[in-house]
């Protein structure tokens, strides 16, 4: 198995609401990340779980909150968003939980989120 | 600090001709260097990587790069372009950076597939 599972693939949003987002890897890989991209640009990095534990914060807005419950999943939570928050939300995953090299991402398909 | 530079935005050719997406990239230290392809509404898909081993790395659906250190060069290529390579491809360096695994993204090439 070598997959990342990304869900909901589509989730519309109003301003107040509380959503979350949801990703999930049976590879056994104990990094995982989250990223963001908007329309024809790159992904920018938000978050990244090593071992469970957040260790990198890309000064990314508190009404983004991630979640790592257990070395497989990875949440993020949302909370009064922004239309300009409107992008692909993108969960990756790699074996090499950093310290130890520089080993690929495995990318889920992302969550599009659209913001109203 | 390391970056990623790919040289051309969009890149148009002809069914069954040569593909060339050209890729620099800077490095304080040893990089792994990846292609990713991302087809509309996808996540990445990883196409090839080179991680100090052969110079020539051979990827997924026909694709090789060749690392070219002197040149800080990582291009991508394909003999003869399919309809189905048509998508966004990303040039990506990783290396560790206080103590962590650093990525950064190049802009992206779109590869457009005329028939």
């Amino acid at each position: 198995d070598t997959e990342v599972t990304q869900t909901p693939k589509h989730l519309v949003m109003g301003m107040t609401n509380k959503k979350s987002l949801k990703c999930e890897q049976h590879m056994g890989h104990r990094a995982m990340y989250w990223y963001k991209q908007k329309a024809k640009k790159p992904p920018e990095l938000m978050f990244v779980y090593s071992y469970e534990k957040l260790s990198i914060n890309e000064s990314v807005p508190s009404r983004f909150s991630p979640e790592c419950p257990n070395s497989s999943l990875l949440n993020l939570h949302l909370h009064a968003l922004q239309p300009e928050d409107s992008a692909l939300y993108l969960c990756a995953s790699s074996r090499l939980a950093a310290l130890r090299g520089t080993g690929e991402l495995f990318f889920g398909e992302g969550s599009r989120l659209t913001v109203l | 600090a390391q970056s990623v530079t790919q040289l051309d935005s969009h890149v148009s050719v002809s069914e069954g001709t040569p593909v060339l997406l050209r890729c620099n990239y800077s490095s304080s230290y040893s990089p792994s260097l990846f292609w990713y392809v991302q087809h509309p509404n996808k996540g990445l898909q990883l196409l090839l990587k080179y991680t100090s081993a052969a110079t020539l790395v051979k990827g997924i659906n026909g694709f090789e790069a060749e690392f070219k250190k002197s040149e800080t060069s990582f291009h991508l290529t394909k003999p003869s372009a399919h309809m189905s390579d048509a998508a966004e491809y990303f040039c990506v360096v990783s290396d560790l950076s206080g103590g962590y695994q650093k990525v950064t993204f190049g802009i992206g090439t779109k590869l457009q597939v005329i028939p």
